[in-house]
């Protein structure tokens, strides 16, 4: 079955404990992104990856993290949590960037964090 | 990337067709108009997209006006299952970013 899978689901941490988030796809998708969801904001991208070894930050990575060493995998990393980073997060993927015929995005389930 | 205005909320009942507005006067030619769905906090899913033509896939319809300042997504035969949060955005098919969300429209199913 296609899917975008994050673990884990859910997570309540302490301030400045290093986390990691992790995002795996089954699809050979080059695209993979994160997103962060929080109420009354909307999605906001975090960070995006075109392909291995290429990543590049979206509207709000400040306190983040990423790598993509492969193409299935794509960590997110915060090494010093704050509780202003308590959000759920989405990892998504796609056959490529938005701007070609990936528009088709396929979504993670979705990671509850909670910082105190 | 031109704005999106959509409904708060809206309801319809158990096997009606619902149909979610979305403006997008601002809209450039190169833009097209993307509705994905996200059902209580799980991750957002694709409906469907479109240029200038109207569209159907197993899932819904898309109607765009011919000056393409709206849109209509028509969910033929709704069940509870299809409550959820729509949204509604344009976004260029050559750029290399993310699409922006905003807040989209509450769609609730009565039974």
């Amino acid at each position: 079955e296609a899917q975008v899978t994050q673990n884990p689901r859910y997570l309540i941490t302490v301030t400045g404990k290093k986390l990691t988030v992790t995002c795996s796809q089954n699809m050979n998708h080059e695209y993979m992104s994160w997103y962060r969801q929080d109420p009354g904001l909307g999605l906001r991208q975090i960070y995006y990856s075109m392909n291995v070894e290429v990543t590049d930050k979206g509207d709000v990575p400040e306190g983040y993290k990423v790598s993509r060493k492969e193409k299935r995998n794509f960590p997110l990393i915060l090494e010093s949590p704050s509780p202003n980073q308590t959000s759920l997060y989405f990892c998504a993927s796609s056959f490529g960037p938005i701007g070609t015929h990936a528009y088709e995005q396929y979504f993670g389930p979705g990671t509850r964090l909670t910082v105190t | 990337d031109a704005k999106t205005t959509q409904p708060p909320s809206m309801d319809c009942a158990e096997g009606r067709a619902a149909n979610l507005p979305c403006n997008h006067s601002t809209i450039s030619g190169n833009e097209y108009v993307y509705w994905y769905r996200q059902i209580h906090s799980q991750g957002p899913q694709y409906i469907i997209h479109g240029l200038k033509n109207n569209e159907t896939n197993e899932m819904a319809s898309l109607i765009i006006t011919e000056d393409r300042k709206s849109s209509t997504l028509i969910l033929p035969h709704a069940t509870l299952r299809d409550t959820a949060v729509y949204y509604c955005i344009v976004r260029a098919m050559d750029s290399n970013y993310q699409l922006i969300w905003g807040a989209g429209t509450k769609l609730i199913i009565k039974p």
